[in-house]
């Protein structure tokens, strides 16, 4: 079956502070991964994406993931945060082999303290 | 220039009515989807069309009914509402070969009295 962990389901980091949220997954399958944010009643922004190739990759917003095959995680980082990044955020996989269905992790709660 | 758009943006029902939510993309994909985030924030898979045949059904009651008069609308029917289908639904779609990226609607706000 598929499944992703965000094991933390909220974290406080203060204005400034770097951040590391973490994504595990498992799947039979190649995967495709994916970080997504929300943002209060809102609906579901893209910040970056792996498909294939370089294992770090830069999203929007100053947001990187690294995908580690071995470790089945894709963690997403950035090194300074701002107030206007508090939000919530879902780590996602999906596969060819699976209909390209996303299969979404419960989401972690991201606030920021100035 | 809306990518994925849905209608109505809130919805509010008494049980037991039949509602209808409509998607509609002007991407230029071939394939859409259905999602319900629930109460707890948890987003699931509910259907998949593509090129207006249907391809994913995630064991989904079937007082939903998903209809795709063409491929870029995917719209969504409930039968019978029930107070457990308050949610927000996602529409979402996806173009094909290499761009496997799915973009998301805004969402509906769906409440179930």
């Amino acid at each position: 079956a598929q499944s992703v962990t965000q094991p933390d389901i909220h974290i406080t980091v203060s204005e400034g502070a770097s951040l590391e949220l973490r994504c595990n997954y498992s799947y039979g399958a190649t995967p495709y991964l994916f970080w997504y944010v929300q943002s209060p009643g809102q609906g579901l922004q893209l910040l970056l994406k792996y498909f294939s190739g370089d294992t770090l990759v830069q999203g929007i917003k100053g947001f990187e993931a690294e995908f580690k095959r071995s470790q089945s995680s894709f963690n997403l980082r950035k090194p300074s945060v701002h107030w206007s990044d508090a939000a919530e955020y879902f780590c996602a996989v999906g596969a060819r082999e699976y209909g390209n269905k996303l299969v979404f992790g419960a989401g972690t709660i991201l606030r920021v303290k100035s | 220039d809306t990518a994925v758009s849905q209608t109505p943006k809130y919805l509010v029902t008494q049980m037991g009515n039949d509602k209808s939510i409509k998607c509609e993309q002007n991407l230029g994909h071939d394939t859409m989807y259905w999602y319900k985030q629930d109460s707890k924030k948890f987003l699931k898979i509910m259907f998949s069309y593509n090129n207006k045949e249907l391809i994913i059904n995630e064991t989904v009651p079937n007082r939903f009914s998903p209809k795709s008069p063409d491929k870029a609308h995917l719209n969504l029917h409930i039968n019978s509402l029930e107070l457990g289908d308050s949610a927000v639904y996602f529409c979402a779609s996806r173009g094909g070969g290499s761009k496997e990226t799915q973009y998301f609607g805004p969402g509906t706000r769906l409440l179930v009295l």
